[in-house]
């Protein structure tokens, strides 16, 4: 199983870009690499995935070097109401599920005003 | 379209006491997961379930937790004479049949034990 490390947790003020990095040494050539938020009492929420290289939603940007044992989540101007965990995960979703993918503590990131 | 639903968001259990979940999973998905998640942690894996089976239960503890998922009704997780330990939000998330893609979350299930 990929285990993945990621900060414990972060601040930022509001309007700056905010880059979280995640690595996993050990990832496996059919793993794709997800990144979920996660507000106080809520469940978490789906960001993006990416396989390699770099992919762009309408929410953040994640960039995957070609060794793929990394990869970092780009959150443009930050705002407020971005305050929330955001966890990096790690597995191979297209084979038959996440039973063994583990969310672990996740980074948690403050906006500042 | 609704999400996944969970009920009851919150639900207060004595020790000793039975606890049952529930979990309605998106229309359409026939793959549901449940996680357990304690104050100031991530969330750990618990049981992995289609239709009528159970797909992996490697991380639900041996004694007092089951779940299920008929072929009609929403999947439960259940646990039995609930201990103080028991305490926490219990989330639960559906896929499509694929299993493939992203999970979609429900806002939880909060277990208080007294």
């Amino acid at each position: 199983l990929a285990k993945t490390t990621q900060p414990i947790s972060m601040d930022s003020y509001e309007g700056q870009e905010v880059n979280i990095t995640c690595s996993h040494n050990n990832i496996a050539t059919n793993d794709y690499i997800t990144w979920y938020q996660q507000f106080p009492s809520q469940g978490p929420r789906f960001i993006i995935q990416g396989y390699k290289t770099k992919v762009t939603n309408e929410v953040a940007s994640l960039f995957i070097p070609a060794d793929r044992k990394s990869s970092t989540l780009s959150l443009p101007r930050v705002s407020l109401s971005d305050t929330a965990v955001y966890y990096c995960l790690v597995g191979d979703s297209n084979s038959g599920g996440y039973q063994k993918v583990t969310f672990g503590t996740g980074t948690k990131l403050q906006v500042i005003p | 379209n609704a999400g996944v639903m969970q009920n009851p968001r919150h639900l207060v259990r004595r020790r000793g006491q039975e606890a049952r979940l529930r979990c309605s999973p998106m229309k359409g998905h026939s793959h549901v997961y449940w996680y357990r998640q304690l104050p100031e942690e991530g969330l750990k894996f618990m049981v992995y379930l289609q239709k009528e089976n159970i797909i992996d239960e490697s991380g639900m503890p041996k004694e007092r937790f089951s779940a299920e998922f008929p072929k009609e009704g929403p999947s439960i997780l259940r646990i039995q004479q609930v201990v103080r330990g028991d305490s926490a939000a219990y989330f639960c998330a559906s896929s499509p049949p694929s299993g493939a893609g992203e999970l979609f979350f429900g806002e939880g299930s909060r277990l208080t034990v007294l």
